[in-house]
């Protein structure tokens, strides 16, 4: 079966510019979630999709946002990009909602110059 | 809130000897615990969870509640075992996972 995808998998930004994050769940998978993985704060959460409703959200600023489009992919936003930001973005999606067996995607790397 | 600890950020074995790598949570309801593993140039993926109790590549890991401990057991490493291993919990309800620092195993020949 295809993996996860994650597009773009690099990207540099500039403090106070936005940008977009693209995750294409394995098929037939149905929840997404997005992690951000930093060296000195490890694997946080920042949220989960499922049927296009986020089911939950970690403690990130309103800066972070996502959603989930009817064919299960899911876009994350981060707007007002700050320096602290850069960070590999994980991707996650699972079959159904409520189990913790999760695939990841290879993660995009963003830069904030 | 809920919590996960690896106390070791490195640890180092030789290869054919024991390995454990260790994990602590808290948590105030009923967790269920995973153990995700991260080769090198590779995705982060799931190795086992506490409610199969299987083993997975020769590893197992015990649920231990009055401990409050997940540690990661293999008897004899292999020098493909080398990785970041991820201990990671998740709630009564929902899918989010906590996941603690990471132990970065090394195996040596």
């Amino acid at each position: 079966k295809a993996g996860v995808t994650q597009t773009p998998r690099y990207l540099i930004k500039t403090r106070g510019q936005q940008v977009t994050l693209s995750c294409s769940p394995i098929s037939g998978h149905r929840s997404v979630s997005w992690y951000q993985q930093t060296p000195g704060q490890g694997l946080q959460f920042l949220f989960e999709y499922f049927s296009e409703t986020q089911r939950n959200k970690g403690n990130f600023p309103g800066r972070f946002s996502g959603r989930q489009f009817s064919n299960s992919r899911s876009e994350m936003n981060v707007s007002t990009l700050e320096l602290g930001d850069s960070a590999l973005y994980l991707c996650a999606s699972s079959l159904e909602y409520g189990q913790g067996v999760w695939d990841f995607g290879p993660g995009t790397r963003l830069t904030v110059l | 809130a809920q919590r996960v600890t690896q106390p070791e950020k490195l640890l180092s074995v030789f290869k054919g000897a024991p390995v454990e790598l260790k994990c602590n949570y808290s948590y105030s309801g009923s967790p269920e615990l995973f153990w995700y593993v991260q080769y090198s140039r590779q995705r982060l993926q799931l190795l086992l969870r506490h409610i199969s109790r299987e083993s997975i590549k020769g590893f197992t890991a015990d649920l231990n509640k009055g401990e409050t401990s997940f540690h990661l057991k293999k008897p004899f490493a292999q020098e493909e075992d080398s990785a970041m291993y991820y201990c990671a919990l998740k709630e009564t309800s929902g899918s989010r996972l906590t996941f603690g620092e990471g132990t970065q195993l090394t195996v040596n020949p």
